[in-house]
């Protein structure tokens, strides 16, 4: 099966500081790839993909991602974190064995420091 | 704004009752899904449905089941509630040919006694 890992548990970053959460992939054939953030108290919501194209896909609220083919890695950065940036994310991947549903990682929360 | 609403955003049951979960999307879509969320676990797929009456298993359906009968709205039915499916339950939506934009309504947190 289609999988995803997130290798760290918490990520904390000082506010102002670029943030990076990771994600690492393991799929046979092209990769679908995705980012879902979740703040507290809220559902999940797409914050963006990779289907092909550029490596670096540029999302919501100033995140982008960078997909990696030879690290098999797809990295979530943004350049200055925030406070509000705070929340649960959630690296997903196209399970294509699986009714091409959405395979996700465990999630990494994210602390942003004041 | 597509919209997804789930019935309750906390509910307490006893063990042993039977446990309905709510879900209403506004957006015509067909695909709704049914996840668990629980720490350390991420989001576990627990059943989910192409269309109306339409459904199919995902990675943990045992002790639940699910209803499809209006395009709008998808349930999640825990037959006998057991202590170990307290948690949080997630409801999502997506048109049929796009799986991974998927639209996730709060969440219903359940915890069973």
């Amino acid at each position: 099966a289609q999988s995803v890992a997130q290798p760290e548990d918490q990520v904390n970053v000082a506010e102002g500081n670029p943030l990076t959460v990771k994600c690492t992939y393991s799929v046979s054939g092209n990769p679908y790839l995705f980012w879902y953030v979740q703040y507290p108290n809220r559902g999940l919501q797409f914050l963006l993909k990779y289907i092909t194209g550029d490596n670096l896909v540029k999302g919501s609220y100033g995140f982008e991602a960078e997909f990696n083919k030879s690290q098999t890695s797809f990295h979530l950065k943004k350049p200055s974190a925030l406070v509000s940036d705070s929340a649960l994310y959630f690296c997903a991947v196209r399970d294509m064995e699986g009714n091409n549903r959405l395979a996700f990682g465990k999630g990494n929360q994210v602390v942003v420091i004041p | 704004d597509v919209k997804v609403t789930q019935s309750s955003r906390y509910l307490v049951k006893r063990t042993g009752e039977k446990v309905f979960l709510e879900c209403v999307q506004d957006m015509d879509h067909e695909n709704m899904f049914w996840y668990r969320q629980d720490p350390g676990l991420g989001l576990r797929l627990i059943y989910f449905s192409y269309d109306v009456k339409m459904k199919e298993k995902g990675d943990i359906p045992e002790g639940y089941s699910v209803s499809r009968e209006k395009k709008e709205r998808f349930s999640l039915i825990l037959e006998s509630a057991s202590t170990n499916q307290t948690s949080m339950y997630l409801c999502a939506s997506s048109f049929r040919t796009s799986f991974h934009e998927q639209y996730f309504g709060p969440g219903t947190r359940l915890t069973v006694t």
